[in-house]
């Protein structure tokens, strides 16, 4: 069975600080694909990134930038320089690579990320 | 393109009673999945229709069913309402819903059942 943890249930930080959101996760598959969304108060879940279990290089982009280690089964997330609009709860998924079952992702519970002036 | 929208977007209910929630996906996707968020069990997958049939399912019990029609729009339904369905409910769409599980989320529909 799959499984995603986020321990950190409630983050605050002060604007331009930098923050990490931890995720680990647990699946038998050898093949399988990590999200992270974002959910702001209006309760669309945004999409930021996809990860290939095969593609292990870090990725930036802009103020975010994620660290995926297999080693230790687990993909975190950065936001560097953080602003008031990243406050939202962000959500660690993950989905198995079989064609099937592609569609369904388990999501972690979510952390919520409060950044004040 | 227009993103994947649904409605209702808030809906209250009785106990008891039965709901439709439908769901459009975005243009050319034909793969669409539900989710129900709650605040104790969090984000659950419900199921997933691809080219109108179902191709997966969640540990939902059998009050919870869905359809997709030829559009790829898709419509779930709850029969039998409890207190417990109140949530949020989620529509996502995809391409294929295959290899990538890259999926695009609606607002959702906000369900209340007292």
């Amino acid at each position: 069975a799959q499984k995603v943890t986020q321990a950190q249930t409630e983050i605050s930080v002060v604007e331009k600080e930098d923050v990490t959101l931890d995720c680990v996760y647990e699946t038998r598959d050898t093949t399988y694909y990590l999200f992270w969304y974002k959910q702001p108060p209006s309760g669309e879940l945004v999409f930021l990134i996809r990860r290939n279990s095969f593609d292990e290089q870090n990725e930036i982009s802009g103020r975010y930038s994620w660290n995926f280690q297999k080693s230790t089964s687990s993909f975190n997330f950065t936001i560097t320089a953080s602003q008031v609009v990243d406050s939202a709860v962000y959500f660690c998924a993950l989905s198995e690579a079989r064609a099937s079952t592609a569609s369904k992702l388990t999501f972690g519970t979510g952390t919520r990320l409060q950044v004040t002036l | 393109k227009a993103g994947v929208t649904q409605t209702p977007r808030y809906l209250i209910k009785t106990r008891g009673q039965q709901v439709t929630l439908s769901c459009s996906p975005i243009s050319g996707h034909r793969s669409v999945s539900w989710y129900q968020q709650t605040p104790g069990q969090g984000l659950q997958f419900l199921f997933e229709y691809f080219s109108e049939t179902q191709r997966n399912k969640g540990n939902f019990p059998g009050r919870f069913s869905g359809r997709q029609f030829s559009n790829s729009r898709s419509e779930m339904n709850v029969s039998t309402l409890e207190l417990g369905d109140s949530a949020l409910y989620l529509c996502a769409s995809s391409l294929r819903g295959q290899g990538s599980g890259q999926q695009y989320f609606g607002p959702g529909t906000r369900l209340t059942v007292t």
